[in-house]
């Protein structure tokens, strides 16, 4: 049973299109993590969010999380070639550190 | 910053030999590291939980006789594949996290690619 799942699990664009990826669950986390992973390398933290209803922007990336703190979203404005990589939405559910992770999208943005 | 490093990036070895990968937080401590394992295209799998000074906690199917950790230092967990056979072959990534386990923030490393012929 996967507790958090992410659509879409693939997705070719063009450059400038804008995109939404979502992160769904039945389960509230008390926070919820958006990694960015590139080929051969780590997933690299992009942001928390930990409040219900919040919305945080990094440049052209809007994270936002579920009122009821169930589900997540972000979403890409006018996206790049550099944007290109796979995406993670994490959630914690306990004060362990520990993770529970989405199936993750692979974003493809062509030029 | 939340530096954490892995070594080695790659490693080839034959089936049959013992294979230790290291995790290293280098600008803060870590009491609880963790240990992923991931395939191609896919999302993270958590093999186990490090614990500095005590017993790593496993997920369920992972065998902890196969992966062995350690976590000796609050900068230092080691994972060692004990007779390693090709189907162990993967991506095998750690995270650590930094301070007060808050909001679960976990700080990766690099990610070993592990070949095992």
């Amino acid at each position: 049973t996967q507790l958090l799942e992410q659509s879409p699990q693939f997705l070719s664009i063009q450059e400038g299109e804008n995109l939404t990826v979502y992160c769904n669950s039945s389960s509230v986390f008390s926070s919820l993590q958006w990694y960015r992973q590139e080929p051969g390398e780590g997933p690299v933290l992009l942001v928390t969010v930990v409040t219900g209803g919040e919305v945080k922007k990094l440049k052209r990336l809007t994270f936002q999380f579920g009122d009821a703190r169930k589900d997540s979203s972000l979403h890409i404005t006018a996206a790049q070639p550099g944007d290109t990589g796979l995406y993670l939405c994490a959630g914690a559910r306990s004060n362990t550190g520990k993770l529970i992770f989405g199936q993750g999208t692979t974003l493809q943005v062509k030029p | 910053g939340a530096v954490v490093s892995q070594h080695p990036s790659r490693v080839i070895c034959k089936s049959g030999t013992s294979v230790k990968i290291e995790c290293r937080s280098l600008d803060f401590q870590a009491t609880t590291m963790f240990w992923y394992r991931q395939f191609p295209k896919k999302s993270l799998m958590l093999m186990a939980t490090s614990n500095e000074g005590s017993k790593a906690t496993y997920e369920q199917g992972v065998e902890k006789d196969k992966f062995l950790i350690n976590h000796a230092s609050l900068t230092l967990s080691t994972l060692t594949v004990t007779s390693a056979h090709p189907e162990d072959s993967s991506f095998y990534i750690c995270s650590a996290i930094k301070g007060a386990a808050t909001y679960n923030e976990q700080f990766f490393g690099p990610g070993t690619r592990l070949t095992v012929l």
